[in-house]
């Protein structure tokens, strides 16, 4: 079993949709859960950042984390097609050392 | 600030050459990672260094990879021989200390390796 789980999709929606995202992990030591989003022959930029467990909202992103389901979520509300990229959830246990899901690439159709 | 620049953007190569890939963090981090991402396996972490003194290497896959980081501007990933398993592409990052600041990466635009 890999240390963290993600549907490598595609997924399609269209415009204006809500957009749910997740990742699984197996590591419970685990404290820090970050979301990275990266466009087409890009590097990877930092969308959210969880310490622990709860939830946080920046604008029409909220990520969630479950510490004692090992879950964490990324939802986009009213989806825009500048969503299309590939999304990465990433962990850590404090040192900076990520562990990244394999991404998920999400295409939002006008 | 220009963000991570890393050196080169494209390499193509034949089996058996040295490779050397070039990173300028951004100035004032403490902290410079590198990383591989393949289709196959997502992004990996290969070694990462904390003011230019390398931290972990247990994500380098071989000996045949090599990382030094001279200063504080800039640091070097180099495959010697390379073989077509290493095509991928690379990418640097650089974060700040701090309680979980060093989370917090900033990417480069990556170089994308071909080993013919």
């Amino acid at each position: 079993q890999k240390e963290v789980e993600q549907d490598p999709g595609p997924l399609s929606v269209p415009e204006g949709a809500i957009v749910s995202l997740n990742c699984t992990y197996s590591n419970s030591a685990f404290q820090y859960f970050m979301w990275y989003r990266q466009y087409s022959r890009k590097g990877p930029e930092l969308l959210m950042y969880t310490y622990s467990s709860g939830n946080k909202e920046d604008g029409r992103f909220t990520a969630q984390v479950d510490k004692s389901s090992k879950y964490i979520s990324l939802f986009i509300r009213d989806s825009q097609p500048s969503d299309s990229a590939t999304y990465l959830c990433a962990m850590s246990e404090s040192q900076g050392n990520l562990i990244f899901g394999k991404g998920t690439k999400l295409s939002v159709k006008p | 600030d220009a963000g991570v620049i890393q050196s080169p953007r494209h390499e193509v190569t034949e089996m058996g050459q040295e490779v050397t890939l070039r990173c300028k963090p951004i100035s004032g981090h403490d902290y410079l990672f590198w990383y591989r991402q393949t289709m196959m396996r997502g992004l990996e972490l290969l070694i990462y260094f904390n003011n230019n003194v390398p931290i972990d290497d247990s994500g380098m896959p071989e000996d045949r990879f090599s990382a030094k980081m001279p200063n504080a501007s800039f640091s070097t990933l180099k495959i010697q021989p390379s073989e077509p398993r290493d095509s991928a592409v690379y990418f640097c990052a650089s974060s700040l200390f701090g309680t979980g600041r060093q989370n917090i990466q900033y990417f480069g635009a990556g170089t994308r390796l071909s080993v013919l």
